[in-house]
């Protein structure tokens, strides 16, 4: 069974500092990656994702996300954080090779991030 | 905006009562996914349907069905309500299998 950890509930961070939030995934053979973003009373929307090739990945809004094998790891990253990045971050995980599972995504439990002024 | 629409936005309904919520997928997407917001929950995975068959099965109560219709959109039916139903369910949409997934805005149901 595939599974996503998001260990800090909130992060807090200044605006214009780097920020981080944190994630590890444990899947059966390779995986997607993916990192989501809610807004309040929005749906998700799409940041980015990692499915081969170079371990540091860009998305949306300057976002970016660094996929660590060894580590099992996919942490998403700011180099400067803005005030409307606030808002609940989500990574998901999905085996590459489609099973009896189809092409569900498994969600980590979120991480609300806080960029205050 | 992306693309995938659903429809109501909100939805306020009593235990024991049956409702069905509707989902179109963007313009040539054939996959279509449900997945359950709750609180205590977390975001779950609930049923997959590609190009009108189902294709994988989540954590999907017995008393939840749905549906790929011919044009592709899907219905979601959840009848004899509870409490804890009460939820953000998303529909999403990936042009095949493998690739992304890409959110509706959510119908928020309220049971009371």
């Amino acid at each position: 069974a595939q599974s996503v950890a998001q260990p800090e509930d909130q992060v807090n961070v200044a605006e214009g500092n780097p920020l981080t939030v944190k994630c590890t995934y444990s899947v059966s053979g390779n995986p997607y990656l993916f990192w989501y973003v809610q807004y309040p009373n929005r749906g998700l929307q799409f940041l980015l994702k990692y499915i081969t090739g170079d371990n540091l990945v860009k998305g949306s809004y300057g976002f970016e996300a660094e996929f660590n094998k060894s580590q099992t790891s996919f942490h998403l990253k700011k180099p400067s954080a803005l005030v409307s990045d606030s808002a609940l971050y989500f990574c998901a995980v999905r085996p590459v090779e489609l099973n009896n599972a189809g092409n569900m995504l498994t969600f980590g439990g979120g991480t609300r991030l806080m960029v205050k002024p | 905006d992306s693309g995938v629409t659903q429809t109501p936005k909100h939805l306020i309904t009593a235990t024991g009562q049956r409702v069905t919520l509707r989902c179109s997928p963007r313009s040539g997407d054939l996959s279509v996914y449900w997945y359950q917001q709750s609180l205590d929950q977390g975001l779950q995975f609930l049923i997959q349907y590609y190009n009108g068959e189902e294709r994988a099965k989540g954590n999907i109560l017995e008393r939840f069905s749905a549906q790929q219709f011919p044009d592709l959109h899907s219905e979601l039916n959840l009848s004899s309500l509870e409490l804890g139903d009460s939820a953000l369910y998303f529909c999403a949409s990936s042009a095949t299998q493998g690739e992304t997934q890409y959110f509706g805005p959510g119908t928020r149901l309220l049971v009371l």
